[in-house]
């Protein structure tokens, strides 16, 4: 069946390090890539999203790159701080159905 | 995300027994769904409804009812059947036409088996 993949699956930085997440969609109808925040015993919030007529978004620290071709679309977080620690998924719908990826924990070390 | 409401916030259940988690949203979303979440993994997607009175299996439907009866809510029934069901219950609501695909969702409700 169709699948997101997601890494890498923790992650630890420096505090004012960056951050990279990667995802790999294998389904080539999906057209919207949402990213969710989730901390820890709390809903999923949604953090950034990308449509498939876009190569990339930012909105301040946070970014998001999609490459259509290769199916792949990543997540970048810059000057990091201990608040961004959380888990963070992927997600990739072409509509009605949403795939999520397995998620990446992601530690800010002050 | 604040218009989507789970209640309980816990619940636990004795084996044999069937529980209903309430997932109730005014946000006006036409779609909503239920996933589930065991600790360190993912969402995987067990209902979905885009109208009411009607509802699609997703990926782990086995031993897991629901009904939509109101545009609001979408409660979900956890049956003895289903072997497992320990697990963080997540409800999403979507609007589908207009502004998009997102997906918001409520505060969930962590079932334990006793």
């Amino acid at each position: 069946g169709e699948n997101v993949e997601q890494h890498p699956s923790t992650l630890s930085v420096q505090e004012g390090d960056s951050a990279v997440i990667k995802c790999t969609y294998s389904d080539s109808a999906s057209n919207y890539f949402p990213w969710y925040k989730q901390e820890l015993g709390k809903r999923p919030q949604l953090i950034i999203d990308i449509r498939s007529n876009v190569g990339e978004k930012k909105d301040q620290r946070i970014a998001v790159t999609l490459n259509k071709t290769a199916k792949h679309f990543s997540l970048h977080i810059t000057e990091t701080q201990p608040e961004d620690s959380a888990v963070y998924f992927c997600a990739a719908s072409t509509g009605f159905k949403t795939i999520f990826g397995a998620g990446t924990r992601l530690f800010v070390k002050a | 995300d604040g218009g989507i409401t789970q209640s309980p916030k816990y619940l636990f259940r004795k084996e044999g027994q069937n529980v209903t988690l309430s997932c109730e949203q005014n946000l006006n979303h036409d779609a909503m769904y239920w996933y589930r979440q065991d600790p360190g993994q993912g969402l995987r997607l067990i209902y979905y409804s885009q109208i009411v009175n009607d509802f699609q299996k997703g990926d782990i439907a086995e031993g897991y009812s629901v009904s939509r009866e109101k545009k609001e809510s979408f409660p979900l029934t956890v049956t003895s059947a289903q072997k497992n069901p320990t697990a963080f219950y997540l409800c999403a609501s979507r609007h589908i036409s207009g502004a998009g695909d997102t997906q918001y969702f409520g505060p969930g409700t962590r079932l334990t088996v006793l």
